[in-house]
């Protein structure tokens, strides 16, 4: 199974300032189509996750400009430009390419 | 609109069976991968089982394999998953999840709410 692993577990955050979380895969997770198959979720206090970003780099609908992320083959990164209050919870990665799909242990976001 | 509403939770003794239900919305089933993802209290995401969008095909994770199925049925539209053999360990949040073409990422792009199952005696 590919086993993914986040950075920090926990990222405590002022309010306007940026914010960085780290996704490393176990394998590769770049296909052959060029695509690599790697999402991020934000799951809010007493919600079901939501999708953010999925292919690696592209904005779900709706999802505010100020979430990005990059990366690609085993190293991705989600960045928060300027954290609101909103933006609180915990943030998931995910493997798309191979059965079974496997999350990240998740990374908890709070506001300082 | 897209909606995925799930149903059937509650509180089960270990070594019983609990079928939960899964109604969906705004998309047909057998067109898409459909998936169960479950959450144990104050844990992460794991993805637990699939049903391929022609049927035929089920897939699951080691944990629940021999004890759950996944099923559903086309004519209502609706995802099912049959829970036997019940244990503290299946005390979770249960989330019905579509999966999008692999064209288009194989993520979880819509979600349930989650239906709440407590295995206890």
């Amino acid at each position: 199974d590919f086993v993914l692993t986040q950075s920090p577990v926990s990222l405590p955050v002022t309010p306007g300032e940026p914010a960085s979380i780290s996704c490393r895969s176990s394998q590769s997770l770049l296909h052959s189509n060029g695509y690599n198959y790697l999402h991020w979720y934000l799951q809010k206090p007493g919600q079901s996750p939501q999708l953010l970003i999925y292919l690696g780099s592209s904005r779900a609908s709706g999802v505010p400009d100020r979430f990005s992320a990059s990366g690609s083959g085993t190293d991705f990164t989600l960045k928060i430009a300027r954290v609101e209050a909103e933006d609180v919870g915990v943030y998931y990665c995910m493997q798309g390419l191979e059965s079974p799909i496997t999350f990240g242990q998740g990374t908890r976001l709070e506001i300082k | 609109e897209v909606q995925l509403v799930e149903s059937g939770g509650g509180l089960v003794q270990p070594g019983g069976s609990l079928r939960l239900s899964c109604e969906v919305s705004g998309f047909s089933v057998n067109m898409f991968v459909m998936t169960w993802v479950r959450q144990a209290p104050g844990k992460g995401l794991e993805w637990i089982s699939g049903i391929s969008s022609s049927g035929v095909s089920t897939y699951y994770a080691d944990s629940v394999k021999g004890r759950f199925t996944v099923s559903r049925d086309i004519s209502i539209n609706t995802l099912y998953l049959q829970m036997n053999s019940l244990t503290a360990d299946d005390t979770a949040i249960y989330y019905c999840a579509r999966r999008s073409k692999f064209a288009s990422g194989a993520s979880l792009d819509y979600w349930g709410q989650g239906i709440p199952v407590t295995v206890s005696s």
